[in-house]
């Protein structure tokens, strides 16, 4: 079975923190990528990788960056958390081509 | 206009009617489509996927493409209790690695 195991389930931080989410996988996939999901708005792309190193910008990508040292991970980063950055962050992989996306956990993330 | 759109809902059918779930999306040139199902306080899970016009079923789930009107859709036949949930549907945008999803439809399946 594809595995992707996102950090923590649950975190809290402060405002203006910087703040990494980590997410692994473990079946070799080209492709990562990081959503915030809020209610109302769905799923919303923030950043994706379509291989090691490589990363562009989705929809709302201001206030984050990416990292992909390595395939199987795909980190998140806060440069300094905001409350408007309150959040479910879900982490999703994937086969390049028409294929599925496998998500992990999500993190639920609460800046006060 | 956004990429894809689908009807926030609530859509509520009673248990065993049909429940009918539509999306559309804006790139004339996207070539798959998937339809996922999340269950309040987990991650989606992949129902169905179609890349052809027309439709395509599995067991009670039937998805429909129609690339003319850009429109894509989910029938949910002899629906249960247990298909209360939200539907997402999701397209990957034609050249790039680019992965949307709609903001998802709410279904309640009324016993």
């Amino acid at each position: 079975d594809v595995k992707v195991t996102q950090s923590s389930r649950y975190l809290v931080k402060r405002t203006g923190e910087k703040v990494f989410l980590e997410c692994v996988q473990d079946m070799d996939h080209e492709n990562m990528f990081w959503y915030r999901q809020d209610p109302g708005l769905g799923l919303r792309l923030i950043y994706f990788s379509y291989d090691v190193k490589m990363k562009e910008k989705g929809d709302i990508p201001e206030g984050y960056s990416v990292s992909r040292e390595k395939k199987e991970r795909f980190s998140l980063i806060l440069e300094s958390a905001s409350t408007n950055q309150t959040s479910m962050y879900l982490c999703a992989s994937r086969v390049t081509g028409n294929t599925e996306a496998f998500f992990g956990q999500g993190t639920r993330l609460t800046v006060v | 206009q956004k990429e894809v759109e689908q009807n926030s809902g609530p859509l509520s059918v009673p248990e065993g009617a049909i429940a009918s779930l539509n999306c559309t999306y804006s790139d004339r040139g996207s070539q798959s489509f998937f339809w996922y199902r999340q269950y309040s306080g987990k991650s989606p899970e992949l129902i169905m996927f179609i890349y052809s016009n027309g439709d395509k079923e599995d067991g009670r789930f039937t998805a429909q493409l129609n690339k003319a009107s850009q429109y894509v859709s989910l029938l949910i036949r002899d629906s249960q209790p247990s298909d209360s949930a939200t539907y997402l549907c999701a397209v990957e945008t034609s050249g790039t690695y680019k992965y949307i999803f709609g903001t998802g439809t709410r279904l309640k399946v009324l016993a």
